[in-house]
């Protein structure tokens, strides 16, 4: 199986500021790679999809970057509405791994 | 709109079976492969299975294979998850997905929850 190492798994941030998520894969996952976000209580909602896709309706200020087995997820411009737990997921092959999440706060 | 609604949870006794529903609107449902996702209280994502749009093929984690079975009706719009011999560690919210691409999860359901327990 793939392990998807995620780094950190907390973080608090203020309002405005720039965050960087990063996901490490054990093999190389050729950008097979989703980043999801859970807000408290509801379900997760895919962000980026192949690496650095952004998936219709999301907000331009969250990009994804990285290939082989290094990937990272950055938010622009924190906003508050951005509190939540975010996920990074392998599919390049079966069973398909999550990353164990990164707790965003505002400080 | 795309929707998934998952039904069918609840407290069941270890070793016991149960069926989860999901019914899918707003979308072509056998143009796409579907999945289910669980997530354990207070705990990460688990991808649990898949099903290819036809129902030909299925896919699942060693930690359910033998005992969970996907389907679909495609006629019906709704995708099946059958689970025996329930153990303590099955415990979890299961969440409908729609596969989309190469295989990442676009859309989830709002989330069943499966209690296991004596």
């Amino acid at each position: 199986d793939i392990r998807m190492t995620q780094s950190p798994a907390s973080l608090s941030a203020s309002l405005g500021e720039t965050v960087n998520i990063e996901c490490l894969a054990s093999e190389d996952i050729y950008s097979d790679l989703a980043w999801y976000q859970q807000k408290p209580g509801k379900s997760p909602q895919l962000l980026i999809y192949n690496a650095n896709s952004l998936q219709n309706g999301v907000p331009s200020r969250f990009s994804g970057s990285g290939s082989g087995t290094q990937y990272s997820l950055k938010i622009n411009s924190l906003q508050s509405e951005d509190v939540a737990t975010y996920f990074c997921q392998q599919y390049n092959n079966y069973p398909f791994t999550f990353g164990s999440g990164t707790k965003l706060e505002i400080k | 709109e795309v929707q998934l609604v998952e039904t069918g949870g609840g407290l069941v006794q270890p070793g016991r079976s149960l069926k989860l529903s999901c019914v899918a609107s707003g979308f072509t449902f056998n143009n796409y492969w579907m999945s289910w996702t669980r997530q354990a209280p207070g705990k990460g994502l688990e991808w649990v299975a898949s099903i290819t749009n036809s129902g030909g093929s299925t896919y699942y984690p060693d930690s359910v294979k033998g005992r969970f079975t996907i389907s679909r009706d495609n006629a019906q719009n709704t995708l099946y998850l059958q689970m025996n011999s329930l153990r303590s560690e099955d415990t979890a919210t299961y969440y409908c997905t729609r596969e989309e691409g190469n295989n990442y999860f676009d859309y989830w359901g709002q989330g069943v929850m499966v209690t296991v327990s004596s």
